[in-house]
């Protein structure tokens, strides 16, 4: 397996479950990143870790908590989200240096009923 | 606050050029550029450097323009492969030192038909 992977690719969810979406890198990157793009908007940046440290949250609500374990894997856990949260979830890795070229995976397309 | 693109989008045959423009209020650092295909995510093409420097495509080309605070891609002899939509992201702060904290144009959707 190489770059990026996310699972699951699809993800249909009530407002009351709680469900997690995974990401894993094997490029070797020390950055993670949480995207957001909904129909029609710009990609949206939800979450930064470096070295498995949070670096930048971005006015996200509680609903969304991500986890980092390691340089290698990033999660997102989801919990009463609502339906206005389907969304694309993209995630992307990076080199820890400038200029911080961003390697995305392919998403996991999340449907709120 | 995110840069704004132009034009929003853009219909080519092929073999015709395009240029596609992104223009920030603040001072940049560098300006980063992908390409999305329908359903897939977003691909690296280059990233352009105060001072000059530029990594990235083969076939895709880019100038940075520090003073006007705007950078600009050009597609040469487009393929139909170019086909997507084209996004610019600029760091969260002039000095780059933002841990890759990018802020995305709205994109330019680019067609190009047989």
């Amino acid at each position: 397996e190489t770059g990026v992977t996310q699972t699951p690719r699809h993800l249909v969810m009530g407002m009351t479950n709680k469900k997690s979406l995974k990401c894993e890198q094997h490029l070797g990157h020390n950055a993670m990143y949480w995207y957001k793009q909904s129909a029609k908007k710009p990609l949206e940046l939800m979450f930064v870790y470096n070295f498995k440290e949070q670096t930048e949250n971005n006015s996200v609500p509680s609903r969304f908590s991500p986890e980092c374990p390691n340089s290698s894997h990033l999660f997102l856990h989801l919990h009463t989200l609502q339906p206005e949260d389907s969304a694309l979830y993209l995630c992307a890795s990076s080199p820890r240096r400038v200029p911080y070229e961003q390697y995305f995976g392919p998403g996991t397309r999340l449907t709120v009923t | 606050q995110q840069p704004v693109q132009s034009p929003q989008a853009v219909i080519l045959r092929e073999g015709e050029d395009a240029v596609i423009n992104c223009s920030s209020s603040k001072a940049l650092y560098s300006v980063h550029w992908y390409r999305q295909k329908h359903g897939e995510a977003p691909v690296f093409l280059m990233i352009l450097l105060k001072g000059g420097e530029q990594k990235g495509h083969e076939k895709i080309s880019a100038s940075f323009n520090e003073k006007k605070q705007q950078s600009s891609l050009y597609l040469t002899a487009s393929q139909l492969s170019y086909s997507g939509t084209y996004f610019c992201g600029t760091p969260a702060n002039a000095g780059g030192t933002s841990y890759g904290k990018l802020t995305f144009g709205q994109g330019t959707i680019l067609t190009v038909h047989p």
